[in-house]
């Protein structure tokens, strides 16, 4: 199946700095999607994000497919920015696929 | 709008014993899909419900079933429980599946003692 790397599996920040965050796959997909997941466990859409650049806020996504890549960029972050970023894609067999996610911790 | 709903939020159960986890989709949506979230094994998919059909299925044992009913709302039910399936799942829904954009719910939290 297709392979969902996320990198660096851990990053420190501190308050108001600016942080790109890496998600890799092995094969072309039709769907990517970011997540947030706070400390309490609640899973948040960020981006869905096939290809091409988005903004929101103080978050930006681009997906280069062709090159089997995407960025998540949080600019001046915040503590509440925290938690664990995923990237997720859809595999050729239609299966929904996790990258390992990366741990954000914004200190004050 | 209403988000996707799973209940209980919490859950404590012994080995041994079945599990039955409920998910409501966003009004609309009639693709739903599970997934099971432990430290060690990250984010996994279950299986995914659409249109009461099971249309695709990850690599757990047979003792975690699913199924879907007209309303598109979704069970879950794990029997004789093991240690080992302590994790919290979640739900997602989406208009038709594949390919499109995934809705998580805030997730059941099962351990097992």
């Amino acid at each position: 199946g297709i392979q969902v790397e996320q990198s660096p599996p851990d990053l420190i920040l501190q308050e108001g700095a600016n942080s790109t965050l890496r998600c890799n796959f092995s094969d072309s997909v039709n769907n990517l999607q970011w997540f947030h997941q706070n400390p309490w466990g609640q899973l948040i859409n960020l981006f869905y994000i096939p290809s091409g650049t988005k903004q929101n806020g103080r978050l930006s996504a681009t997906t280069v497919a062709t090159e089997r890549y995407s960025l998540l960029y949080i600019s001046s972050s915040q503590t509440t920015d925290s938690g664990v970023y995923f990237c997720a894609v859809f595999d050729s067999w239609g299966k929904f696929q996790f990258g390992a996610g990366t741990q954000v911790v914004v200190t004050p | 709008k209403a988000g996707v709903t799973q209940t209980p939020r919490y859950l404590i159960k012994t080995r041994g014993q079945q599990v039955t986890l409920s998910c409501s989709p966003i009004s609309g949506h009639r693709s739903v899909s599970w997934y099971q979230q432990t430290p060690g094994q990250g984010l996994q998919f279950l299986f995914e419900y659409f249109s009461e059909t099971q249309r695709n299925k990850g690599n757990f044992p047979g003792r975690f079933s699913g199924r879907q009913f007209s309303n598109s709302r979704s069970e879950m039910n794990v029997s004789t429980l093991e240690l080992g399936d302590s994790a919290l799942y979640l739900c997602a829904s989406s208009l038709e599946g594949e390919n499109q954009p995934q809705h998580f719910g805030d997730g059941t939290r099962l351990s097992i003692l």
